[in-house]
């Protein structure tokens, strides 16, 4: 089976960078992604890694290492805006190529 | 907006009902996935249909049933409903299946209340 960790919850201030942390453990992996989540509202992409190394995206990053099982999206220039669920998904080919496992989701409370 | 649709956003039922949830993927998507999310939890995966095919199946309760139409809508059918079921389902769609990854993209969610 699978298994993905990440903290329950953090909180930053405004204009500050967070780093939230995935570990994961599948028996297939084959990529990442993380998806933020407004409280009541649906998911929304953000990134995918598939290999190892950084993929940035304006203000926001995500980082992979395979063989640590271990991610990390990273939240540059905190706004308010940013306050939200950071889910992690897996996909891991022993449960369907398109099946993707989330993790429980950390909630980032950004403060002024 | 993700360019998903789904219908009813609000339902309220009682135990013991059925009800129908419906979902349209983007323009150009083959794959719909079913997802549901209970209070504090993470989301959970249903189903996934690709071109009216089932996929793969996650831990969907027997109670539970979903189809997708030729003209690639998904609907999913729950029955015997529970106060359990009460939960964010979400409809997700993506380009198409098989081993290349693709992002899938989320509709708006429907809020099932069971009483």
């Amino acid at each position: 089976g699978q298994n993905i960790d990440q903290p329950t919850e953090m909180t930053a201030t405004e204009g500050a960078i967070v780093q939230i942390n995935c570990t994961y453990q599948t028996s297939g992996f084959n990529g990442l992604f993380w998806y933020q989540q407004h409280a009541g509202e649906a998911p929304t992409f953000l990134s995918y890694n598939v290999l190892d190394g950084l993929e940035e995206k304006g203000r926001f990053s995500s980082f992979l290492s395979r063989s640590k099982g271990y991610s990390y999206l990273l939240l540059k220039e905190l706004q308010m805006k940013d306050s939200a669920s950071y889910l992690c998904a897996v996909r891991d080919r022993g449960t369907g190529f398109q099946k993707l496992v989330f993790g429980t989701g950390t909630r980032l409370l950004v403060s002024p | 907006d993700s360019g998903v649709t789904q219908t009813p956003k609000h339902l309220i039922t009682a135990t013991g009902q059925r009800v129908t949830l419906r979902c349209s993927p983007r323009s150009g998507d083959l794959s719909v996935y079913w997802y549901q999310q209970s209070l504090d939890q993470g989301l959970q995966f249903l189903i996934h249909y690709y071109n009216g095919e089932e996929r793969a199946k996650g831990n969907i309760l027997e109670r539970f049933s979903a189809q997708q139409f030729p003209d690639l809508h998904s609907e999913l059918n729950l029955s015997s409903l529970e106060l359990g079921d009460s939960a964010l389902y979400f409809c997700a769609s993506s380009v198409a299946s098989g081993t290349t990854a693709y992002e899938q993209y989320f509709g708006p969610g429907t809020r099932l209340t069971v009483t």
